[in-house]
């Protein structure tokens, strides 16, 4: 089945403990981004990766960090996590880069920094 | 950037009733997209329709991309179909970032 795939699904964790949270999609995308939504605020766009080794920033990159070693998989990592991070994060891959294609996304992941 | 506007914000019906949600949007898009967030969070992919019209079940779609609008149409509406309706759209000049509107919540009551 085709999907996009992140873990851990519900995170519970203290002020400054790194965490990682993995996104893997089985479709060969080229394409993966990152999002937060937040009360209010919507869903806004954290990180991006054009392909292998090449990611950017998005609206909201403060307080996080990416990597794209592989093309299946694109890892958010929250190095000092606060309580600011708080968020529900999507992970989101689409097959195309030069024009806006399809976008697939992955079931979420609810973050609690206390 | 791009303005994206739903409405109405929020929608409350009777099962089994249709209803049109619209989404307008300030400029040019490459593509554009309807996603169903359910009560656990998930998005779920309802449409990929940067223009014309599709229809999967009781659910369809047209985007009007010279006047800059999308509709929704839920019809026979069921509890299920509660949660909250997401319009995104992106352009290529922003690469395949979607911008998402600020979704209608709606609620099928029994």
């Amino acid at each position: 089945e085709a999907q996009v795939t992140q873990n851990p699904r519900y995170l519970i964790t203290v002020t400054g403990k790194k965490l990682t949270v993995t996104c893997s999609q089985n479709m060969n995308h080229e394409y993966m981004s990152w999002y937060r939504q937040d009360p209010g605020l919507g869903l806004r766009q954290i990180y991006y990766s054009m392909n292998v080794e090449v990611t950017d920033k998005g609206d909201v990159p403060e307080g996080y960090k990416v990597s794209r070693k592989e093309k299946r998989n694109f890892p958010l990592i929250l190095e000092s996590p606060s309580p600011n991070q708080t968020s529900l994060y999507f992970c989101a891959s689409s097959t195309r880069v030069d024009v806006a294609y399809e976008q697939y996304f992955g079931p979420g992941t609810r973050l609690t920094v206390t | 950037g791009i303005q994206v506007e739903q409405s109405p914000p929020d929608l409350i019906l009777q099962e089994g009733a249709n209803s049109t949600l619209r989404c307008n949007f300030s400029d040019s898009v490459n593509n554009l997209q309807w996603f169903h967030q359910n009560p656990w969070g998930q998005l779920i992919n309802l449409f990929y329709i940067p223009s014309g019209t599709k229809q999967n079940g009781r659910l369809s779609a047209t985007t009007v991309a010279t006047e800059r609008y999308s509709l929704l149409y839920i019809s026979s509406s069921q509890t299920t179909d509660s949660g909250v309706y997401f319009c995104a759209v992106g352009r290529e000049t922003s690469g395949s970032r979607l911008t998402f509107g600020e979704g209608t919540q709606l609620t099928v009551n029994p």
